[in-house]
């Protein structure tokens, strides 16, 4: 069985360009999660769907971010006008229970 | 606050040793707790968790231990090996609510051999 696939694996932007992530769930999961991981503020969950609805999404910032989960096999994660500080590694992950979330090997994404 | 507190920061173990890792947390909803190990480039792997109504689990040389009164978990590695040298993070979450994990910050060991 395939892990979680994301795509790129390294995407790097200007300031103000628009990156948009891709993450592919383990087959049959129903529960897909995104996470950022920095240096400084570690791993932080953003926002996550389940059977596809978006269940949660306090951990995302109110601006500029937005994620969407328009069938089960794949999720994407859209920064619009991005920013330095948005420079960081995206987790995405999958489960099928409120437990044992997969991840994804990430997506490093450098702001110029 | 969520908040789940993680040490040490960095740990160095001899090839052979065992390695204890520690975590704290407040929320008394929280009942999953799954231990993380994450090598360079790569995303986080889940290792092995534990779940409130157990105090400990066991997977090869990896134990898990969970004190519920106490708000504490450990997370023991007998024989560490140089293989094990990565970076650990302990996790919580409320199966009740939010499956979202809230994640320590982390401890980086080192095996030497």
């Amino acid at each position: 069985n395939a892990g979680v696939i994301q795509t790129p694996r390294h995407k790097v932007t200007g300031k103000g360009q628009e990156a948009t992530l891709w993450c592919e769930p383990i087959s049959g999961h129903s529960a897909v999660f995104w996470y950022r991981q920095t240096i400084v503020q570690g791993l932080e969950f953003l926002t996550y769907f389940r059977n596809q609805a978006p269940i949660d999404d306090s951990g995302m910032p109110k601006e500029r971010f937005s994620a969407q989960m328009p069938n089960q096999s794949h999720s994407t994660l859209k920064i619009q006008s991005t920013q330095p500080q948005d420079s960081a590694v995206y987790l995405c992950a999958s489960s099928t229970a409120p437990y044992e979330q997969y991840f994804g090997p990430g997506t490093r994404l450098t702001v110029l | 606050q969520q908040q789940v507190r993680q040490s040490p920061q960095s740990l160095t173990v001899w090839e052979g040793g065992t390695t204890v890792l520690t975590c704290s947390y407040e929320d008394s909803t929280f009942n999953y707790f799954p231990w993380y190990q994450q090598f360079p480039g790569e995303g986080p792997a889940l290792l092995i968790s534990i779940l409130s109504v157990s105090d400990k689990k066991e997977d090869g040389r990896f134990t898990t231990f969970f004190n519920k009164r106490e708000k504490k978990l450990s997370l023991h590695i007998i024989d560490s090996q140089p293989g094990d040298s990565a970076t650990y993070f302990c996790a919580a979450s409320a199966s009740s609510g939010s499956w979202q994990l809230i994640f320590g910050s982390g401890t980086q060991l080192t095996v030497m051999p």
